[in-house]
């Protein structure tokens, strides 16, 4: 089992570009999340998908969206690309069934010029 | 939203030397989880917390669910090198909506060979 993966894990890009940031996990998991992580913070979640068919914003989704585009992936697209979104964005996921516990990927690190 | 406090927010310490470190809120939290990080990869499940009073151990590892359900504590018995990381703590607030965690901005760990 690969867990969680995520991709790219680097990308640079200018202000105003798009694009999209995949994860899959093969855990069989219901639910799956988006953080973004900054320096000197801790974890912040943007959006996440409790469930296939089902998203929901989180602390932090201005300037994002998200699609569940099955059980397996849940990706997250920076529609016009800013600065502050210069980030390490990772994926999550967990089971459902009043497990808490989630298993995150190796990360996508993001800078916007 | 809920914020957890997280301390201390680094430590310096001599290998072979038990670390503590904590993580309170003003809330109750019915679920504690632990994550250790390490640089350029994504967070990974150290344990999982589900009842007050709650002890558990994973090899040097130990976390306890405080009483009050308000705080949780990690102790790392006879540190060797490879702990360096940053330990985050994260909680499933009570009243929170599916499975969403509110982590803490993490305790950096070096450990002094």
């Amino acid at each position: 089992n690969a867990g969680v993966t995520q991709t790219p894990k680097f990308q640079v890009l200018k202000t105003g570009q798009s694009m999209t940031l995949q994860c899959a996990q093969d855990m069989n998991h219901n639910s799956m999340y988006w953080y973004r992580q900054d320096p000197g913070m801790g974890l912040r979640l943007i959006y996440y998908s409790a469930s296939e068919g089902t998203t929901d914003k989180g602390e932090v989704p201005n300037g994002y969206n998200v699609s569940r585009l099955n059980k397996r992936e849940f990706s997250l697209r920076l529609e016009s690309a800013a600065p502050s979104q210069t980030s390490v964005y990772f994926c999550a996921s967990s089971s459902s069934g009043g497990s808490y516990e989630q298993y995150f990927g190796p990360g996508t690190r993001l800078t916007v010029t | 939203g809920q914020q957890l406090n997280q301390s201390p927010q680094s430590m310096f310490i001599q290998e072979g030397e038990d670390v503590s470190m904590n993580c309170t809120s003003s809330s109750i939290f019915n679920t504690w989880l632990w994550y250790k990080q390490d640089p350029g990869e994504g967070p990974v499940l150290l344990i999982a917390l589900y009842k007050a009073g709650e002890l558990t151990s994973n090899g040097r590892l130990t976390a306890q669910f405080g009483i009050t359900r308000k705080d949780s504590f990690l102790n790392i018995s006879a540190s060797i090198p490879s702990d360096v990381g940053i330990y985050f703590c994260a909680g499933h607030f009570s009243g929170a909506g599916s499975y969403q965690l509110t982590f803490g901005k993490g305790t950096k760990l070096s450990v002094i060979p």
